[in-house]
């Protein structure tokens, strides 16, 4: 089955820890994306990656890095310059980046909670 | 900076009822419109996309899209308590800025 994967699902940390959360796609796609989602908010785009070696901030990357080492993986590193870390996070591809018809899918994301 | 307005409900049908969800943004040059089903707890599900001014239909599901008033709308027909979720609208321009509301929750009552 084709999809993308996220892990863990539940992620709790203490302040000051830098976290890495896991995402892995087996559809092919080229582009990648990873967003945070708040009560109430919109999903908001932290970064996205075009192809592999390549990533571009999004609206809110300060606190985060990303790297995209192999087409199908792109991990997020929550470090611990991030003020409000605990977040519904979740990571999307589509089939390229700059085609705007092109779907984003989601994986089943995680949720951090750092006390 | 682009705007992507919807209702944050909630709101409220009966069973069978049709479902009218709407949505506007406020980039003029906006190509790409879908829309998202998000369960408690879940991840944004594609149940909709809508590209062209007017009506596209899949099953109980119908996207319409109004370019000129910057609107796009989800009608959900014969809404059954399992359509009962968080329904986001995206917009997407052709410089790839993808936009989401935030979402408006509906409850479908039995």
């Amino acid at each position: 089955d084709g999809g993308i994967t996220q892990s863990p699902k539940y992620l709790f940390r203490k302040e000051g820890q830098n976290v890495t959360l896991s995402c892995e796609q087996n559809l092919n796609h080229d582009a990648m994306y990873w967003y945070r989602q708040d009560p109430g908010q919109g999903l908001r785009l932290i970064y996205y990656s075009q192809i592999v070696n390549d990533f571009q901030k999004g609206d809110i990357a300060e606190g985060y890095s990303v790297s995209r080492e192999k087409k199908e993986s792109f991990p997020l590193t929550v470090t611990s310059a991030q003020k409000n870390p605990t977040a519904f996070y979740l990571c999307a591809s589509s089939i390229q980046w700059g085609v705007s018809f092109y779907e984003q899918y989601f994986g089943p994301g995680t949720r951090l909670t750092v006390t | 900076q682009k705007e992507v307005e919807q209702n944050s409900g909630p709101l409220s049908v009966p069973e069978g009822a049709i479902a009218s969800l709407n949505c506007t943004y406020s980039d003029r040059v906006s190509q790409s419109f879908f829309w998202y089903r998000q369960y408690s707890g879940k991840s944004p599900e594609l149940i909709m996309s809508i590209y062209s001014n007017g009506d596209k239909e899949d099953g109980r599901f119908t996207a319409q899209l109004n370019k000129a008033s910057q609107y796009v709308s989800l009608l959900i027909r014969d809404s059954q308590p399992s359509d009962s979720a968080t329904y986001l609208c995206a917009v997407n321009s052709q410089d790839n800025d993808m936009r989401f509301g935030a979402g408006t929750r509906l409850t479908v009552k039995p």
